[in-house]
């Protein structure tokens, strides 16, 4: 069955990076485009943007332009998102997603804490 | 960005019918889904498409709608069903309703 397996909580500080994976299983990696979303506590869903992990194209949403980087390594079947420059703003649950228009499969999500 | 709108709220007691409405700013076609959302856990999906019901999600759920308003019922409502649902389109990007806390009374 699909599986996306999301990496750990992270706690980083004001400033800094992180990146987080999400592990595909149960179907072709490259099959589909993986999408990443963020979610704030108490809040609704963003959508950040998306990898297709075949060739590498990416397309973001605006808002997080220049915030995110997405790569994906066929070898190993994981995607990655790296979130730079953070602020509180920042802090959040965040989704790996694969579907069509709509999203049939998640990972469990990650939540990123940014404190000093 | 298209927004979509939600009602924040609802109380109903197990047996109900219920309906959540989603408005969209601008028309969506039918490329409208819902999900539903319990405290620490992912979304799931249950409607796509408007009206295509997911695999595995109980006929109690029901979707209908296109252009700009699009409704999710449940019918009848049980205890399990107390969740967040949200509506996302998949017409311009992709964006999601506010979301709308379903309590039982």
């Amino acid at each position: 069955q699909v599986q996306l397996q999301q990496s750990g909580a992270e706690l980083v500080k004001p400033g800094s990076s992180v990146k987080i994976s999400c592990k595909a299983s149960g179907y072709r990696f490259t099959s589909y485009d993986m999408h990443w979303l963020k979610q704030q506590p108490g809040n609704g869903l963003e959508w950040i943007g998306w990898i297709s992990p075949g060739n590498g194209k990416t397309k973001y949403n605006q808002k997080f332009n220049g915030k995110a980087i997405f790569t994906a390594d066929k070898s190993s079947s994981t995607a990655y998102m790296q979130f730079s420059s953070l602020t509180s703003e920042d802090s959040a649950v965040y989704f790996c997603a694969i579907g069509g228009g709509n999203f049939d499969h998640w990972g469990q999500g990650v939540m990123v804490t940014v404190s000093s | 960005d298209t927004v979509l709108t939600q009602s924040p709220t609802l109380a109903v007691s197990p047996g109900e019918r219920i309906t959540i409405s989603c408005r969209a700013s601008e028309s969506v076609h039918t490329r409208m889904h819902w999900y539903q959302q319990k405290p620490g856990q992912q979304p799931k999906l249950l409607i796509y498409g408007a009206s295509y019901l997911e695999s595995g999600v109980p006929a109690r759920f029901s979707g209908s709608g296109s252009g700009t308003d699009f409704t999710l019922t449940i019918d009848p409502v049980e205890a399990t069903d107390t969740a967040t649902y949200f509506c996302q389109q998949s017409w311009n990007d992709w964006t999601f309703g506010g979301g709308t806390k379903l309590e039982l009374k």
